[in-house]
């Protein structure tokens, strides 16, 4: 996990409170990417980012929402937590576009009561 | 849209025995394709990528291949141990360009000793 921070590693919370994701890499890579995990489900993209303030959708972005001031930062933002939002976060970061070659933080574990 | 399936969900082997766990993929034009551990409670960690132009990589007792045609890849484990145990997921590029890749939910494997 050199080089990624995710914070906060654990979290609990209860719905309808918000809740801010950051991921923080010191690999001044270009490209940072949010995925969620969830048992039977696998890995899934949230957002994606290919700098800074250039932010796309992914595959389950509805609640969700982020963003990049900084090349170093990636913030993964729920407006308004859901039980359903119960997950774990991986943020991970690749330097080559099309080559998505990824290198993945440790992983917070949100629960939302 | 690319497809990633793992073939088997879970597998117990004895230590030392030769093994292959399968990823198929929908997306024929795929350029490579990532093999990642994740131990429990932990993130994921990159084990071997292949370019389609490489067809097979290796590391140490690790053997990947790729066969775009067939729309396959097999990870070959020779000589389990122990720890090996882990879950092992493949992933391909989801589309090309920035919006990173789309996993397997991978095959639980574990080594008894």
């Amino acid at each position: 996990d050199a080089g990624i921070t995710q914070s906060p590693r654990h979290k609990v919370t209860e719905t309808g409170t918000p809740v801010t994701l950051r991921c923080h890499q010191t690999e001044n890579h270009r490209y940072m990417y949010w995925y969620r995990q969830d048992p039977g489900h696998g890995l899934r993209l949230i957002h994606y980012s290919y700098g800074v303030k250039d932010t796309d959708k992914g595959e389950v972005s509805d609640g969700y929402s982020v963003s990049r001031s900084k090349t170093e930062d990636f913030l993964l933002t729920l407006e308004s937590a859901t039980s359903s939002q119960t997950s774990v976060y991986f943020c991970a970061i690749s330097d080559i576009s099309g080559a998505n070659v990824l290198t993945f933080g440790a992983g917070s574990r949100l629960t939302v009561l | 849209k690319q497809e990633v399936t793992q073939i088997p969900a879970a597998l117990s082997v004895p230590e030392g025995e030769n093994l292959v766990l399968n990823c198929s993929f929908t997306d024929s034009a795929i350029y490579n394709l990532q093999w990642f551990r994740q131990d429990p409670g932990k993130g994921l960690t990159s084990l071997l990528l292949i370019q389609s132009s490489q067809r097979e990589q290796t590391s140490g007792r690790l053997n990947a291949s790729l066969d775009k045609s067939s729309g396959r890849s097999t990870l070959y484990i020779a000589a389990s141990q122990p720890g090996d145990s882990a879950t092992y997921l493949c992933a391909g590029p989801s589309g090309g360009g920035a919006d990173g890749l789309t996993f397997g939910k991978g095959t639980h494997l574990i080594i008894q000793p």
